[in-house]
């Protein structure tokens, strides 16, 4: 079946504008997860929803970010009035459930922040 | 705060050679992962480690789990140009990555 999908591939903003960020998991799958990674890093957590309840969103850097999934399978990562600092591949990924261990990832949106 | 160390960052190895990865983490965890990353690409997952001496092996590949020690291997058997890529060891359910390893197989 399909992966995880994300779209855009690729966005570019201006400094100040805001972006939003889609995710689309593998069907059925109960727990999605979110994660930065910066050039030349490894990427690090964001944020965690199981099915629409937003478990944990420590890893979030500032309140400019906010994720949604509200009807338990898509979900959208938006970041107002970005930075410089944003500029960074966020990825998306899902697994079957708490109990499954295994996460699959999407392909990722490279945002650059002008 | 867990923090996971991968070591080396950088590895440059001749074709056929072998080498291990390591990857150390900082408190107690029930799995750990190892994931591939081609320039440009996602994530692919390679192996998933759930006990204290799990051993996986996928092709050239073999991945172990010392729970005790905290410590995880990724072992390179006769590498080819293929493997060329950046491995990533990441721990618990809200994945801690490592900084990974970028990998260069020359022939």
């Amino acid at each position: 079946g399909a992966g995880v999908s994300q779209s855009p591939r690729y966005k570019v903003a201006k400094r100040g504008q805001d972006v939003a960020l889609r995710c689309d998991p593998i069907s059925g799958h109960v727990s999605l997860f979110w994660y930065q990674q910066a050039l030349g890093q490894g990427p690090e957590f964001l944020t965690y929803f199981q099915n629409e309840a937003q478990l944990d969103k420590s890893g979030l850097p500032s309140d400019r970010f906010f994720a949604e999934r509200p009807e338990g399978s898509v979900s959208t990562l938006k970041i107002q009035r970005t930075q410089q600092e944003d500029s960074a591949v966020y990825l998306c990924a899902s697994s079957r459930g708490t109990g499954s261990y295994e996460q699959y990832f999407g392909p990722g949106t490279r945002l650059t922040v002008t | 705060e867990l923090k996971v160390e991968q070591n080396p960052l950088f590895l440059s190895m001749q074709e056929g050679k072998n080498y291990t990865i390591y990857c150390n983490y900082s408190t107690t965890s029930d799995r750990l992962y190892w994931y591939r990353q081609d320039p440009g690409k996602s994530l692919e997952s390679l192996f998933v480690l759930l006990s204290n001496g799990a051993v996986k092996q996928e092709g050239r590949l073999m991945a172990s789990l010392d729970t005790k020690a905290r410590l995880s291997t990724l072992h390179i058997t006769a590498a080819v140009h293929d493997l060329s890529a950046t491995y990533f060891c990441a721990v618990d359910w809200e994945l801690v990555f490592g900084k990974g390893t970028k990998l260069t197989v020359n022939p």
